[in-house]
């Protein structure tokens, strides 16, 4: 099946760094890749949409300044987590939507754990 | 708006003993449904979906759902539960066209004991 991979898995870093988090669809090509965000214990809450070649679209309430969002390609989408402070620790996954004819699928990355001290 | 109850935040099952994990939405138009597995440490793995086809769906691992618009839900069960089912387990529900958005629910952590 399709594969989406994440790196890095995990990432600690002090507060007030800049983290990049990669999401990359491995054997086909995302036009349109998703970025959510899962504390612990909850469960996952949409930031935004990337649309290859095209702004972001982010969901009600997430900053945009503060999560970069870069689909410079279709198979790479990018998410950094500017000046990240502690409450920005999180399990951040990210998704690719594959199309085969009229068939779309929706498949998930390992994520990656940020760790903000 | 569109929103997904799961019922049960905890669900505990012998081996070999029935899973059903409840799920509930509301939509104002017809949903696509899923149903997503997420062990430890992990992304998510989808388990089945339903999209307007037939209303009872098999999905991976012995799992089905059954979607029913008069009660607006969309159970997960798996008539004899294995070890290797203790996960987290979300459902998902989506509009016009399936995979534009998901609004995810608030996931059930089944335990599975000897």
């Amino acid at each position: 099946g399709a594969v989406v991979s994440q790196h890095p898995s995990r990432v600690i870093c002090k507060s007030g760094t800049s983290v990049k988090i990669e999401c990359r669809s491995l054997d086909f090509q995302a036009t349109t890749m998703f970025w959510y965000r899962q504390f612990p214990k909850q469960s996952l809450m949409l930031m935004a949409t990337s649309n290859e070649g095209s702004k972001a679209t982010y969901e009600q309430g997430v900053e945009k300044d503060k999560f970069l969002i870069n689909h410079a390609s279709l198979t790479l989408s990018t998410l950094t987590v500017t000046s990240a402070h502690p409450e920005d620790s999180s399990f951040y996954i990210c998704s690719a939507r594959a199309r085969q004819g009229r068939r779309e699928t929706q498949y998930f990355g390992p994520g990656t754990r940020l760790l903000v001290l | 708006a569109q929103s997904v109850t799961q019922l049960g935040s905890h669900v505990s099952v012998s081996e070999g003993a029935l899973v059903l994990l409840r799920c509930n939405y509301s939509s104002s138009v017809p949903p696509y449904l899923f149903w997503y597995v997420q062990y430890p440490n992990q992304g998510l793995q989808l388990l089945l979906k339903y999209t307007s086809a037939a209303t009872l769906v098999k999905g991976i691992n012995g799992f089905e759902a059954e979607f029913k618009k008069s009660e607006t839900s969309f159970h997960l069960t798996k008539p004899s539960a294995h070890m290797s089912d203790a996960a987290e387990y979300f459902c998902a529900v989506s509009f016009s066209g399936g995979y534009n958005k998901l609004i995810f629910g608030a996931g059930t952590r089944l335990a599975v004991h000897p």
